[in-house]
């Protein structure tokens, strides 16, 4: 199994500014997954974190607007850049060390753009 | 590419009483299909999963039956607890090769004590 911890669990932000929320993981896994989760909603894949090379992006989401970075095989950023109240929301890390495999998540973090 | 429907989106049970959940999927050629149990303010946590090859697989109180020629699975709760109300969340996962989840929708299930 796998423990992932994130941080911030909550923020507050003002618009125009730039959140970096961290993602670390117990152990080494293959895969790193980002998601957004609006109130009452499904879970949507932002993109996959590749370790040592650029994150592959979802239709809708942009690099610019959402840079990840993977430096290792535990640990991954998402920064939510030039934030407006859309983006309010619960970003969450995931994690799993293969295919057909458990995927375990973090806590999330509540993101909250005034 | 895939897509997961998943109903009711909101079940209200008494306690004691079970509760099924339906999921439907567009690809035949996922493989795998995991359930999720989320509480307010965590993150989602696996309950029980089952793969292409196998039919059904019970764990205690909770089932998962998957039909591939329908392209439908179910989770089933027996003698449902309050503990139980969360919401829960089906996926499946095409065989591309990159590992990612297409959840479903979500449903909120409360058990009245």
């Amino acid at each position: 199994s796998a423990v992932i911890s994130q941080k911030p669990s909550r923020d507050i932000c003002q618009r125009g500014t730039s959140l970096t929320i961290q993602c670390q993981v117990d152990s080494q896994v293959t895969m790193m997954f980002w998601y957004r989760q609006q109130p009452g909603q499904s879970l949507t894949l932002i993109a996959t974190a590749n370790q040592g090379s650029e994150a592959t992006y979802e239709s809708g989401f942009v690099i610019d607007k959402f840079p990840i970075s993977r430096p290792n095989l535990t640990f991954s950023t998402l920064t939510v850049s030039n934030m407006s109240p859309e983006d309010s929301s619960i970003y969450l890390c995931s994690a799993n060390t293969g295919g057909n495999t458990e995927a375990f998540f973090g806590q999330g973090t509540r993101l909250t753009v005034v | 590419g895939e897509n997961v429907e998943q109903h009711p989106s909101t079940l209200s049970v008494q306690e004691g009483d079970s509760a099924v959940i339906k999921c439907t999927y567009s690809d035949s050629a996922s493989n795998y299909f995991p359930w999720y149990k989320q509480e307010l303010g965590k993150g989602p946590q696996l309950i029980i999963d089952i793969r292409s090859n196998v039919g059904e697989k019970k764990d205690q109180r909770i089932a998962v039956t998957l039909n591939k020629t329908a392209k439908h699975f179910s989770l089933h709760i027996t003698e449902t607890q309050p503990e139980d109300s969360a919401v829960y969340f089906c996926a499946a996962t095409p065989p591309s090769g990159t590992y990612k989840y297409i959840f479903g929708t979500g449903t909120r299930l409360k058990v009245l004590a």
